[in-house]
């Protein structure tokens, strides 16, 4: 199993601007979800991506925007930036069918 | 609305002890899963353990093991001789008909030495 991976890290931007996060899904999962998780909080749900469509979505604007490819990676882009935006946002994939996802690490997101 | 609520922001129990974390959900969905996860200082999700609504037994992995109660919608963790390699925090979550995951805003666990 090659796990979920995200990149980057860590990245800082500006307010206004925008950003795009990327995500590796597990190898074989077909379903990628992204969360968003505030400094103490617990993950929110985003939206979710199933063969290349959107097939769910949280409490969030329509400048949170996401892709699923035909490879399974998955992209979150964020427009027109805000400070509240600042958050760690976590990338989580399965098999469609399966009991649970399986997590990466995230991208730590500052807006200044 | 489904929610998630873990009413212990913080234990802090020496290492070898016993644990248990609380959870209370709501859902008016019959069918459904429930989680624990870590995440640890890498930031990483773990998954801990796992139980399906629909089997009354209890689920358990190694050290870990869980007390549901589907009636009272409650989900609690239990740590036995617990370790400092469990020092994180624990989210106790729960999946829904549409595969959407509410996590509770978790318990920060710190194992002492």
């Amino acid at each position: 199993e090659t796990g979920v991976t995200q990149s980057p890290t860590h990245l800082i931007k500006t307010r206004g601007q925008q950003v795009t996060l990327r995500c590796s899904s597990q190898s074989g999962h077909n379903t990628v979800s992204w969360y968003q998780q505030a400094l103490g909080q617990g993950p929110q749900f985003i939206f979710q991506y199933y063969r290349e469509e959107e097939n769910g979505r949280g409490n969030f604007p329509p400048r949170f925007s996401g892709l699923q490819f035909p490879n399974y990676s998955s992209e979150l882009n964020v427009n027109a930036l805000e400070l509240d935006d600042s958050a760690l946002y976590l990338c989580a994939s399965r098999t469609r069918g399966a009991h649970g996802y399986t997590f990466g690490s995230g991208t730590r997101l500052t807006v200044v | 609305a489904q929610t998630v609520t873990q009413s212990q922001p913080e234990m802090s129990v020496q290492e070898a002890e016993t644990v248990t974390l609380s959870c209370t959900y709501d859902t008016s969905e019959s069918n459904y899963y429930l989680f624990w996860y870590k995440q640890p200082p890498s930031r990483q999700m773990i998954l801990v353990i796992r139980q399906e609504a629909y089997k009354q037994q209890n689920a358990t992995e190694n050290r870990f093991s869980v007390n549901f109660q589907k009636a009272a919608k409650s989900f609690s963790l239990k740590i036995s001789d617990s370790q400092l390699g469990d020092t994180a925090m624990y989210f106790c979550a729960f999946m829904n008909r549409d595969d959407k995951i509410i996590f509770g805003k978790g318990t920060r666990l710190h194992i002492l030495p």
